[in-house]
Formats: structure tokens, C-alpha cells, sequence
């Protein structure tokens, strides 16, 4: 059962452009959604996270866009750079007072992002 | 000043073997996590302890089991390793167990079953 759906798999952007991934949750208990980041040979790192009482939240060049009606959220990369390449992740995870749900992340499939100089 | 870090970084073995990945993390974490990430780069999570007690335990074969002699350290031991568990495992470290803590991951285990 895959609970967050990424998309697209891959992206090609060219410098200077925009970079935009989209996410897809289903389980409504859902509090917390954080994208990563990973570089080849790396291990993913937290590139900007959102909770759902803000539809939006802005890093630098990084926007979250956070629609909870829709279940949906995606993030924004303006004037995409060369180092930006890479697999960007989106995630979800949830309280669970009573269930051993606290702190499991649930991923997506990942995008691979490719920014042409 | 390694945040978490993992040995080895590439494992190459037989179908059959046991082998253990170790991680350890210098961030004062109370939880750590091991994930499984596969040739399609799918993340997900296997296992996740706080204060050494085991707190998450997904769907995982008995082959693997996950060790962790102090909240520093969490280790992964795999019985008669299969061609399926070829993957990169990574070790993740968060400051509490709730959502919403941020975590860390290490750089990864390559494992590869011939």
C-alpha cells in the first residue's frame, strides 16, 4: 500500500528555471511532511519540512505548497542550479498515541532531478 | 565530527552468509531507524528503536535482526542472506521518537549478494 505518490520520476530543468515535484498522501493522520534530498552515494538529508496548518513555507530557493483539502503537497525549486541535481523524496509521518507509527516516515518514490547549465 | 556513521560502507557476499552492518551516531539521539533503499530508490523504513527498545518493526524477515547495545549504536545482523536483500541500508538517527523530530541519516551500506 503506498500512502505518499511522488511524481514525476524524473525531471529535466535547465539553469535558471523552475523545478517542481508533486505529492500525494492518502491516510489523513498524516502531521508532518518533510522533503529530502540525496546526492549519488549519499544518504538522504532534510532539505525543508511542513506541518498542515500553513499552506506554505518558503527556504531560500525551496517552497513547500501544502494543499490539505486536496492532500497534496509539492515543492518548488526556483532558479533551479547545476548542484541542485539530484533525488528529491517527499514524506509523511503521523502521531499515533497508541500505535508504533511515532516517527516512521513514509516515502515516495523519489524524482530524479537533472538541472542542465 | 561524523553525525552517523556506518561500516562498511560496501558489503560483497554469497547467498547464504551472515553478515552485520553497524551504525553509530555522535548527535546524543535518543532513536535510531534502519531503512532499506532498493535498485529503484525506493526508501523504506525496516526498524526503529528509542532508548535501545525496539519501537517500529515493519514487515521484515526474522533473517534480519537489529541490535543495539546502547542508544549510540544500533546494528543490523542478516542470516543466509538472499539475492532479494541486495540493497543500500541506511541508518537514521532523530532526537525523540515523535513525528515531526528531523532525521539523520548516514551515508550508507551497499550490500550486494551474489
Amino acid at each position: 500500500q503506498q500512502q505518499v505518490k511522488q511524481s514525476p520520476q524524473s525531471l529535466i530543468v535547465q539553469k535558471g528555471g523552475i523545478s517542481i515535484i508533486n505529492c500525494a498522501y492518502e491516510n489523513t493522520a498524516f502531521d508532518y511532511f518533510p522533503w529530502y534530498q540525496q546526492f549519488p552515494g549519499k544518504g538522504p538529508a532534510l532539505l525543508i519540512a511542513i506541518r498542515p496548518d500553513v499552506s506554505e513555507k518558503k527556504e531560500g530557493r525551496f517552497t513547500i505548497s501544502f494543499n490539505k483539502s486536496a492532500k497534496q503537497f509539492s515543492l518548488h525549486i526556483m532558479d533551479s542550479q547545476p548542484g541542485d541535481s539530484a533525488t528529491y523524496f517527499c514524506a509523511a509521518s503521523h502521531r499515533n498515541a497508541g500505535g508504533t507509527s511515532y516517527g516512521k516516515l513514509t516515502f515516495g518514490q523519489g524524482t530524479i532531478l537533472t538541472v542542465h547549465p | 565530527d561524523t553525525a552517523v556513521s556506518q561500516t562498511p560502507k560496501y558489503l560483497v557476499t554469497q547467498m547464504g552468509n551472515d553478515k552485520s552492518i553497524k551504525c553509530e551516531q555522535n548527535l546524543g539521539h535518543d532513536t535510531m531507524y534502519w531503512y532499506k533503499q532498493d535498485s529503484k530508490k525506493f526508501l523504506k523504513i525496516m526498524f526503529s528503536y528509542n532508548n535501545k527498545e525496539l519501537i517500529i518493526n515493519e514487515t521484515v524477515p526474522n533473517r534480519f535482526s537489529p541490535k543495539s547495545p546502547d542508544k549510540a549504536h544500533l546494528n543490523l545482523h542478516i542470516n543466509s542472506l538472499e539475492l532479494g536483500d541486495s540493497a543500500v541500508y541506511f541508518c537514521a538517527s532523530s532526537q525523540a521518537q515523535f513525528s515531526g523530530n528531523t532525521q539523520y541519516f548516514g551515508p550508507g551500506t551497499r550490500l550486494t549478494v551474489l
